[in-house]
Order: structure tokens, then sequence, then C-alpha cells
């Protein structure tokens, strides 16, 4: 499985865009990039996924540039309650579904 | 819609003991799949079960166990507690097993080992 790299934290203030960077060098072809953001005491929460290029949702936008090799996760005027982990995950067709494998995360604090 | 729920919430067993953790998956989804997250780690896939067959196993012993019921929800049971078997429990549902679905994680279950 391709290996994830991400800041261990970053530190934000509220509406100010906010950009986690993950490194994912021996992404496979048919390997997808996924983000899960997890509170406190819950359940990690799906934000978005990508294959290649930009994809945008009403949460977040993920730039996956054309090696693969990297993406960024991009949330634009974060407020308080983005303070959360943000996990990088990056999976085949067989797994990226149910079998996940979370690396560390990156710890974001949003300040006021 | 009800989302996955998980139970009990928090749960103090002494080393030795068995738990049984259990989970309703999302109604209509028929793969269900197990993590332990450690404080200050992510989780770590322990199990999947796909219509009441196990798919996937993690790098876990085999006190460790799950199964799955015809009606799709789960167990995670765990023999002879260790101390470090403390964590928090999540369970996760998606419709299918295979392909890029989005898993629907439950609030877990808080496991304290004494």
């Amino acid at each position: 499985l391709a290996k994830t790299t991400q800041p261990i934290s970053m530190d934000s203030y509220e509406g100010q865009e906010v950009n986690i960077t993950c490194s994912h060098n021996n992404i496979a072809t048919n390997d997808y990039i996924t983000w899960y953001q997890q509170f406190p005491s819950q359940g990690p929460r799906f934000i978005i996924q990508g294959y290649k290029t930009k994809v945008t949702n009403e949460v977040a936008s993920l730039f996956i540039p054309a090696d693969r090799k990297s993406s960024t996760l991009s949330l634009p005027r974060v407020s308080l309650s983005d303070t959360a982990v943000y996990y990088c995950l990056v999976g085949d067709n067989n797994n990226a579904g149910n079998m996940l494998t979370f690396g560390g995360g990156t710890r974001l604090m949003v300040k006021p | 819609d009800a989302g996955v729920t998980q139970s009990p919430t928090h749960l103090i067993k002494t080393r030795g003991q068995h738990v049984t953790l259990r989970c309703s998956p999302i109604s209509g989804h028929k793969s269900v799949s197990w993590y332990q997250q450690v404080l200050g780690q992510g989780p770590q896939f322990i199990f999947q079960y796909y219509e009441k067959e196990e798919r996937g196993r993690g790098n876990f012993p085999d006190r460790f166990s799950a199964r799955q019921f015809p009606n799709y929800s789960s167990e995670l049971n765990v023999n002879a507690l260790l101390l470090g078997d403390s964590a928090l429990y999540l369970c996760a549902s998606s419709f299918t097993g295979d392909g890029n679905t989005e898993a629907f994680f439950g609030q877990g279950t808080r496991l304290t080992v004494v």
C-alpha cells in the first residue's frame, strides 16, 4: 500500500484558507486519494475523494498534480468548528471503501 | 435515517476478561468494517465483512474475532483482554464491499481495560 506523509499539525485563523498537503510518492495507477475528517471522540467523516486534477464539493477542494505523487486538501474560509484531525488515504478500487489505511493525520487548530 | 450505531458507547473491563462490541450499519449497507484507534493515532483496520463473509483481516492477534449477521449487523469479540486493548473501537459501513464507496463511521465504543 502506498504510504502517505502529511504534517503532524497546523494552525490557522478563522476566515483563512487552509491547505494541507499529503505526499504519496508510491501511489499506484489504480489508487484513489481520499480525505477524512475526525473530531474528538467521533468516527472519521468522509470529506472528498479524487483521482487526478481537481475535485470540488461543498466542503473542500482537492488538488492533484499530474504525477499524483502528492495532493492538497483546501478548506476555504475555515471556522472554529473545522478544528479536527484530517487524514489523507490512498487506496485502490478493492480497498478504498472499506479496508482503509490511516496514517497519523494532520491536527488542524483554528484560532479566533 | 439512522447512521451507523454502536453499542455500548463506553465500557470498562478487567484484564483477562472478554468483551463483545456491537454495530448496526446504515440501512441497505452490506459491508461492515472494524477499526481500533489508540489515543493520538489514526484508526487501524481490524476486519471487514461483506454479505456475512470475512473479506479482510488486519494485523491483529487471534484474540480478536468478528462476525456479521443476516441483517448485516456485526459483532467484534476480544478475548483475554490486555491493557493495550484500551482504545476507541470504530465500526464503518458502506453499501458494497468493492470500489471507491464512501465509508460511514459510527461514534465508536470507548473500551478501557484496567
